[in-house]
């Protein structure tokens, strides 16, 4: 079945500074979308692509979609304290399912 | 409501016994999901519904796991005989047609600790 793998577990950055997580999926998506969950929260949704190679902003929040719709990364320019928590890909493939990476957890150190 | 709602938001049962988890989606919102997070991990699908059938169970871990939704709203997950290894939150999500491009919503989730 479709498999969506996510790195790194975890990452630990100084406040300012950036922050990558990736994802790959083994099979092919129709669209993927991004979740934050905060320490003791929900995920909630940030965003979705669904082109092929599309580039998406949110403030200091780049989100890209690889060329052959396999692969994600979510970037953050100059951290601060209030992006902490863990961030989700997830993937869909020819139907409604959604797969989720197991997440990356970001702390910020102030 | 304006948002999904789960109850309880806790739940500590004892090993063996029944537990009855339920969800409140967003109204008008046709798809309903189900999705397990043990501590530290993601999210492990369980169910899917569309109205009131589930098209897809094949994430239910065992046949102590069941669902059921009434009413193309309320949802409940039931788990029998409860083990240790059941233990996680326990997150329901709608979403407005479950058609493959819509934003699924999560409620606060159930947190369920089996002694």
């Amino acid at each position: 079945g479709q498999q969506v793998m996510q790195i790194p577990q975890y990452q630990h950055v100084q406040e300012g500074e950036d922050f990558t997580t990736y994802c790959n999926s083994s099979t092919t998506l129709s669209n993927i979308q991004w979740y934050k969950q905060r320490p003791g929260g929900h995920p909630v949704f940030l965003i979705q692509l669904v082109k092929s190679g599309e580039v998406k902003k949110q403030k200091r929040l780049t989100f890209q979609f690889g060329e052959a719709k396999k692969n994600s990364s979510l970037h953050i320019t100059a951290t601060q304290t209030t992006d902490v928590g863990t961030y989700f890909c997830a993937g869909r493939g020819s139907n409604y399912k959604l797969t989720f990476g197991k997440g990356t957890l970001l702390t910020v150190n102030p | 409501g304006a948002g999904v709602s789960q109850s309880p938001s806790n739940k500590v049962t004892e090993k063996g016994k029944d537990v009855e988890l339920r969800c409140d989606p967003i109204s008008g919102h046709t798809a309903l999901y189900w999705y397990r997070q043990s501590l530290g991990q993601g999210l492990e699908f369980l169910i899917y519904f569309q109205g009131n059938s589930a098209p897809d169970k094949s994430g239910l871990p065992s046949d102590r796991f069941s669902a059921e939704r009434t009413g193309g709203s309320v949802s409940t997950l039931t788990i029998q005989r409860t083990q240790q290894e059941d233990s996680a939150v326990y997150l329901c999500a709608s979403s407005l047609e479950g058609d493959g491009t819509d934003t699924q919503y999560f409620g606060p989730g159930t947190r369920l600790t089996v002694l």
